[in-house]
């Protein structure tokens, strides 16, 4: 089945920075990425994902980038801000064959130093 | 606007006793799944629906049981519950999952088995 690897565990950036989260998956048939926020107590918010079709996809600060070739993706937030502060996760999903549902990355704690 | 609602939203058991969680959303859609969330791990698939009267497992399935009776509920079910199910649960939906779309969170089911 599918195996998705996050890093880093924990990022610690200063306001106003950017900051990069990075995620490698197994399965090459994966066709789509999804990136969840999730605060302390709440529920995974979607925040930004992008199909296999396509490199790059941007919404405001927060950006996601595609290399199918080396099966990465990473999550790149700029001007960061305190409400930035999370847990995120990304997630590969197959689309067939075993296991259906995302297959998650075991989150990175992002903390924003004022 | 609902969602997706899951009850109860925490609960104590005994080594033994037996519960169902309850996840009902109110979006039409045709998959419904739950993950189980524990510190570090992310969030791991443990059953899910792809329609009504149709359920298959995920990555974690023992120990746990799912109906899908109606097209709006997802249940999940522990016969026996064990301290290694101490857990949060999340329940979430989409349309078809093979054709992109995001999966939509409950607020998750806190659960302590002593």
């Amino acid at each position: 089945g599918e195996n998705v690897e996050q890093h880093p565990s924990t990022l610690s950036v200063q306001e106003g920075d950017s900051a990069v989260i990075k995620c490698t998956y197994s399965d090459s048939a994966s066709n789509y990425f999804p990136w969840y926020k999730q605060e302390l107590g709440k529920r995974p918010q979607l925040i930004i994902d992008i199909r296999s079709n396509v490199g790059e996809k941007k919404d405001q600060r927060i950006a996601v980038t595609l290399n199918k070739t080396a099966k990465h993706f990473s999550l790149h937030i700029t001007e960061t801000q305190p409400e930035d502060s999370a847990v995120y996760f990304c997630a590969a999903h197959t689309g067939g064959g075993g296991a259906d549902g995302l297959t998650f990355g075991k989150g990175t704690h992002l903390i924003i130093q004022p | 606007n609902a969602g997706v609602t899951q009850t109860p939203k925490f609960r104590v058991l005994k080594t033994g006793q037996s519960m169902t969680l309850l996840c009902a959303q109110d979006m039409n859609h045709e998959y419904m799944y739950w993950y189980r969330q524990d510190p570090g791990m992310g969030l791991r698939l443990i059953h899910y629906s792809v329609g009504e009267g149709t359920t298959a497992k995920g990555e974690v399935p023992d120990g746990y049981n799912v109906s899908r009776l109606k097209k709006q509920n997802f249940l999940l079910g522990l016969e026996s519950a064990a301290p290694s199910q101490t857990s949060v649960y999340f329940c979430a939906s989409s349309y078809l999952l093979r054709s992109n779309q995001p999966q939509h969170f409950g607020d998750g089911t806190r659960l302590s088995i002593l």
